[in-house]
């Protein structure tokens, strides 16, 4: 079945390190999303892609990378300059082509320790 | 810019009873209004979507929203509540920026079912 992936699951990391979170999807879907989740907050726009080597950034990108490559992956990487990165971090992605409907992976909890 | 407003953080109701979580959205235009729900530590799921037409939309699991212009609402429903609709729920209006689809998502209401 045709779905998104996203791991690893559970990340720890210690202060000052990058991370990279990955995302890859077999939709075939030319969009791809990175969310931000909090409690209390809901899910808020990192960074989105429509094609192969192009994105965008979202509502709060200070502190993340992405790149996208190939048209299945679209990698974050959570960067020593995001002052708080402990969170749930969800990959999405959607067909290009009018309002279409999010499909999400099933998220990546990452812990600063 | 969208917004979405989630009134209810938590509400509890008991099996079998019905339930209405309200949602309301400010857009300049006719908004793509969607519900997700999602289990504890798992990904968002499409309960419904509403892009035109009937205001009244079927969802999965037996759920229904109803889109009312007037009121700026988009409040989902479901006539008997089972133990396992126990999840967080998140209302949310698209946009379509002609390259694509920007979701802007409510803060969430949590729902407990009792037995």
């Amino acid at each position: 079945d045709g779905g998104i992936t996203q791991s690893p699951k559970y990340l720890f990391r210690k202060e000052g390190q990058n991370v990279t979170l990955s995302c890859e999807q077999n939709l075939n879907h030319d969009a791809m999303y990175w969310y931000r989740q909090d409690p209390g907050q809901g899910l808020r726009l990192i960074y989105y892609s429509q094609i192969v080597n192009d994105f965008q950034k979202g509502d709060i990108a200070e502190g993340y990378s992405v790149s996208r490559e190939k048209k299945e992956s679209f990698p974050l990487t959570v960067t020593s300059a995001q002052k708080n990165p402990t969170a749930f971090y969800l990959c999405a992605s959607s067909m290009n082509s009018g309002a279409n409907v999010l499909t999400f992976g099933a998220g990546s909890r990452l812990t600063v320790l | 810019a969208q917004s979405v407003t989630q009134p209810d953080i938590h509400i509890t109701v008991s099996e079998g009873a019905s339930l209405e979580l309200r949602c309301n959205y400010s857009y300049g235009a006719t908004p793509y209004l969607f519900w997700y729900v999602q289990s504890p530590g798992q990904g968002l799921q499409l309960l419904l979507k509403y892009f035109s037409g009937d205001t009244l939309v079927q969802g999965i699991k037996g759920f229904e929203a109803e889109f009312k212009r007037s009121q700026s609402s988009f409040n989902l429903r479901k006539p008997s509540v089972h133990w396992s609709d126990a999840a967080e729920y998140f209302c949310a209006v698209g946009v379509w920026s002609g390259t694509a689809s920007k979701l802007t998502f409510g803060t969430g209401t949590r729902l407990q079912v009792t037995l």
